[in-house]
């Protein structure tokens, strides 16, 4: 069963403007959510991630918020380029299992 | 260059044939994780190693397929009498577990198709 889930399979979005990439969790034992970001044809990269013990995490363009009580986290990216067009996934560390993803599409 | 390698690349067989791929991880990562990928999907996961132990296998690794990690280094994933349901991207990943949150790091992946 799914632990990490992604309920929009696709956002688009201006470029320029922010990117908001949801996530949802069941499971409280992860110590860590990954982001990834992949490209067709390639495998996925590692984007950035967060410490169960804080509620954010940022790193130049991309931002991930981290709400415990909600069990929800969020990777947010200002601005947005055509170059972040991808498919983006988040994982919990301890059960590293995919969904389907986000596809974002980020319009010149 | 010390990231994750797989090879080859691109593999095209005849249904029935076997065909193996080979993954060499990250130097010194201890923890090998093997996906498979097709059009639309996140990667699903097939199985993972911690050092030269399989620790878990998925329910979707049918009996033709096998892996192994011998050395607790490269691994290789056969698959037996292959199908057309087999055509897709299958990926190797590598982690240092404990280290980072167990950050796993991808190869570009080996396409097989099945004809």
């Amino acid at each position: 069963d799914q632990q990490v889930k992604q309920n929009s399979p696709s956002l688009s979005v201006q470029e320029g403007r922010i990117s908001i990439l949801n996530c949802d969790y069941t499971n409280s034992m992860f110590d860590y959510f990954l982001w990834y970001k992949k490209y067709p044809a390639e495998g996925p990269t590692f984007l950035i991630s967060i410490s169960s013990i804080k509620d954010k995490n940022e790193d130049g363009r991309f931002t991930v918020f981290l709400n415990k009580s909600a069990k929800h986290l969020s990777l947010h990216i200002v601005p947005s380029q055509p170059g972040d067009s991808a498919v983006y996934f988040c994982v919990g560390n301890n059960d590293m299992r995919f969904g389907a993803g986000t596809r974002l599409t980020v319009k010149p | 260059d010390t990231g994750v390698s797989q090879n080859p690349r691109h593999k095209i067989t005849k249904r029935g044939q076997n065909v193996t791929f080979r993954c060499d991880p990250i130097s010194e990562h201890n923890r090998l994780y093997w996906y498979r990928q097709t059009l639309g999907q996140g990667p699903e996961f097939l199985t993972y190693f911690q050092n030269e132990a399989q620790l878990e296998k998925s329910r979707l690794l049918s009996d033709r397929f096998s892996a192994e990690r011998p050395k607790g280094s490269f691994s290789t994933l056969e698959i037996q009498r292959t199908e057309q349901g087999d055509s897709a991207m299958y990926l190797c990943a590598s982690s240092l577990a404990g280290y980072s949150g167990n950050t796993i790091y991808f190869g570009e992946g080996s396409w097989l198709t099945v004809v």
